[in-house]
């Protein structure tokens, strides 16, 4: 049972150079989350989905782009990466608010 | 907005210990309040959910409480073992004008038990 699957696990930018990260969850669930946790900050939400074709903004959505073109996926962007921009990055996902959210294992950014 | 607080920030205890952490809210009006365990360099597992009709939950040695009025929740572990040192975290789903489809987070307690 896979569950929440995040594809790089680490990666380093160059500031300017653009990438995508990618979450896929098998459970066939509605929900689909972006945060970013950093020190003293905690987590905070990029983006979000309600279901297939949707997207909205969370607290903190600039310099991220989002989509979720199937059920299962949701790829978060990075169209010029800024040193601010360093972080974990999770994806997170439930089949509606009333049940838990699951977590992938993250991927480690870091924008030099 | 909904802020949510944890206290202690951080919590060392010998094993066998009895321990209460907590999670505060500003919000009533919240869809219900899960807590959170990470791991170093993990992502996040869900420990329990409690919805906003409920006023506790209980798996095994932990129990999560919630009073919606006071704006507060705890979560209880008993006779704690080095194995349950970790993060953890406290979200409430919802309140503060947000839709109940956004969770905020709280900073959360590191929990250290030692032999």
């Amino acid at each position: 049972n896979a569950g929440v699957t995040q594809t790089p696990k680490f990666r380093v930018l160059k500031t300017g150079q653009s990438m995508t990260l990618l979450c896929a969850q098998d459970m066939n669930h509605e929900y689909m989350y972006w945060y970013r946790q950093d020190p003293g900050m905690g987590l905070r939400l990029i983006h979000y989905s309600v279901g297939e074709g949707t997207t909205a903004k969370g607290e903190v959505p600039d310099g991220y782009n989002v989509s979720r073109l199937k059920k299962q996926n949701f790829l978060l962007g990075l169209e010029s990466a800024a040193p601010s921009q360093t972080s974990v990055y999770f994806c997170a996902s439930s089949y509606s608010p009333q049940l838990p959210l699951h977590f992938g294992n993250g991927t480690r950014l870091t924008v030099t | 907005k909904q802020e949510v607080t944890q206290i202690p920030a951080a919590l060392s205890v010998p094993e066998g210990e009895n321990l209460v952490l907590n999670c505060s809210f500003t919000d009533s009006a919240i869809y219900n309040l899960q807590w959170f365990r990470q791991d170093p360099g993990k992502g996040l597992t869900s420990l329990l959910l409690i919805q906003s009709s409920q006023r506790e939950q209980t798996s095994g040695r932990l129990n999560a409480s919630l009073d919606k009025s006071s704006g507060r929740s705890t979560l209880y572990i008993a006779a704690s073992q080095p194995g349950d040192s970790a993060t953890y975290l406290c979200a409430g789903r919802g309140g503060g004008g947000t839709s109940y489809g956004k969770l905020t987070f709280g900073q959360g307690t590191i929990l250290t038990v030692h032999p």
